[in-house]
């Protein structure tokens, strides 16, 4: 086990609701990236949180936003949800480092179903 | 702009031999790093081998090693003496700068992955 916890591991929401998907990061961790992996695809990289902010995000809408909080763990927030929004949501923590060579260690993902 | 190429939707390989699975990448970062992870049905990412991009001998790790060849920037996994315990998704990853001309490295970028399935 890697020590990263994601809180649900399955969802069922419908189409045009708000979701909350929760991350426990690795202990001494202070970086965490999101992830959305849908069916058959490799994950894409939503955003990644240093220390409470935002500092990196990938080719995501506005409506997928997120929050890190003092102990490190976070949140990712999905408002008015799209039936293309159903995938698997992974959460990797990490130090945030200049070295390339930083292991992400990911949880187990939630599946999000949006019907 | 960071890819990853899996050319291989699917390999097939008979228990006790070994496998290779192909990666290609591209990218304008001066310095990155190649990662391999294996993913069970269970969903969760699996680290296997990492090769830096300075580095000079290719990475190992047990039975996997990685066949870097950064001319042709490409960064193919070993597997040798495969396992029943093996067939699972396999993707290839590359870790670059987060932001253009930046100097902290975060995101990474996955390929399409490559189911392997081991035969008895």
């Amino acid at each position: 086990e890697t020590g990263v916890t994601q809180s649900p591991t399955h969802l069922i929401k419908t189409r045009g609701q708000q979701v909350t998907l929760r991350c426990s990061s690795q202990s001494g961790h202070n970086t965490v990236s999101w992830y959305q992996q849908a069916l058959g695809q490799g994950p894409q990289f939503i955003f990644q949180y240093y220390r409470e902010e935002e500092n990196g995000r990938g080719n995501f809408p506005p409506r997928f936003s997120g929050l890190q909080f003092p102990n490190y763990s976070s949140e990712l927030n999905v408002n008015a949800l799209e039936l293309d929004d159903s995938a698997l949501y992974l959460c990797a923590s990490s130090l945030n480092s200049r070295n390339p060579g930083t292991e992400a260690f990911f949880g187990q993902g939630t599946r999000l179903t949006v019907v | 702009a960071q890819k990853i190429t899996q050319t291989q939707p699917g390999m097939f390989v008979q228990e006790k031999e070994a496998v290779t699975l192909d990666c290609t990448y591209d990218t304008s970062d001066p310095s990155y790093g190649l990662f391999w992870y294996k993913q069970p049905s269970s969903g969760e990412m699996i680290f296997l081998i990492y090769q830096g991009s300075y580095d000079q001998q290719n990475a190992t790790e047990g039975r996997y090693s990685l066949n870097f060849q950064k001319a042709r920037k490409s960064a193919n996994l070993v597997i040798s003496a495969s396992q029943l315990g093996d067939s699972a998704m396999y993707f290839c990853a590359m870790r670059g700068h987060l932001n253009a001309g930046g100097t902290s490295y975060g995101k990474l970028t996955f390929g399409q992955g490559t189911i392997l399935t081991v035969h008895p």
